[in-house]
């Protein structure tokens, strides 16, 4: 079983359109969670962390669910540039990052 | 601040074949990470540090080495590629351990 499970997508959405994505992960015992975006052919880069019952950022909320072991996040108003893959991370034990597949996002005019 | 630079940009290497991989941070952080990324696949950490003169293996170490001689610099060191290590290497650093900033990557071929 994979450490992190996401989606792969891709998600097609119009401008304006809320839309969610969720990931699973399989040790209980991870504490830090994040979600990274990453564009085509470039590095990862920090969207949000999500700590205890998750976070909001402006149009990006983050949320945990401890008991079924996933979290989730939600763009609202979507715009182009949200047009991306966004990486699913977990913290495992001894300091390392277990990664999502990631899922790609297209936001069309 | 650079951030965290990676040198070279693109290789090509010849089956059996070495190199080493370049990483530097400006920022001093004590956490030094690095990834491997296939294509359409998430990362799969190869190898991180906690600090100077501390490594340790990650998920997919086998056919690397690395040192951390200094807070500043983490080669990655391939002996003997392998077409199975053609792949984007990104090297990444984290002030606690959490939030990871990373560089631009090295896109290596391996024919």
């Amino acid at each position: 079983r994979k450490e992190v499970e996401q989606d792969p997508g891709p998600f097609n959405v119009p401008e304006g359109a809320t839309v969610a994505f969720n990931c699973t992960y399989s040790n209980s015992a991870s504490q830090s969670f994040f979600w990274y975006r990453q564009d085509c052919r470039k590095e990862p880069k920090l969207l949000m962390s999500v700590y205890s019952s998750g976070n909001e950022d402006g149009r990006f909320t983050a949320q945990l669910n401890r008991a079924s072991q996933y979290i989730s996040l939600l763009i609202r108003d979507s715009k182009l540039s949200d047009s991306a893959t966004y990486l699913c991370v977990v913290k495992g034990n001894f300091n390392k990052f277990y990664f999502g597949s990631g899922t790609k996002l297209n936001v069309k005019p | 601040n650079a951030g965290v630079t990676q040198t070279p940009k693109f290789r090509i290497l010849k089956i059996g074949q070495s190199m080493t991989l370049q990483c530097t941070q400006d920022m001093n952080h004590n956490y030094m990470y690095w990834y491997r990324q296939d294509p359409g696949m998430g990362l799969k950490l190869i190898y991180y540090s906690v600090g100077a003169g501390i490594t340790d293996k990650g998920e997919v170490p086998n056919g690397y080495n690395v040192s951390r001689s200094t807070t500043e610099d983490f080669p990655l060191r391939l002996e003997l590629a392998a077409p199975s290590q053609t792949s984007v290497y990104f090297c990444a650093s984290s002030p606690t351990g959490d939030t990871q900033y990373f560089g631009p990557g090295t896109r290596l071929t391996v024919l």
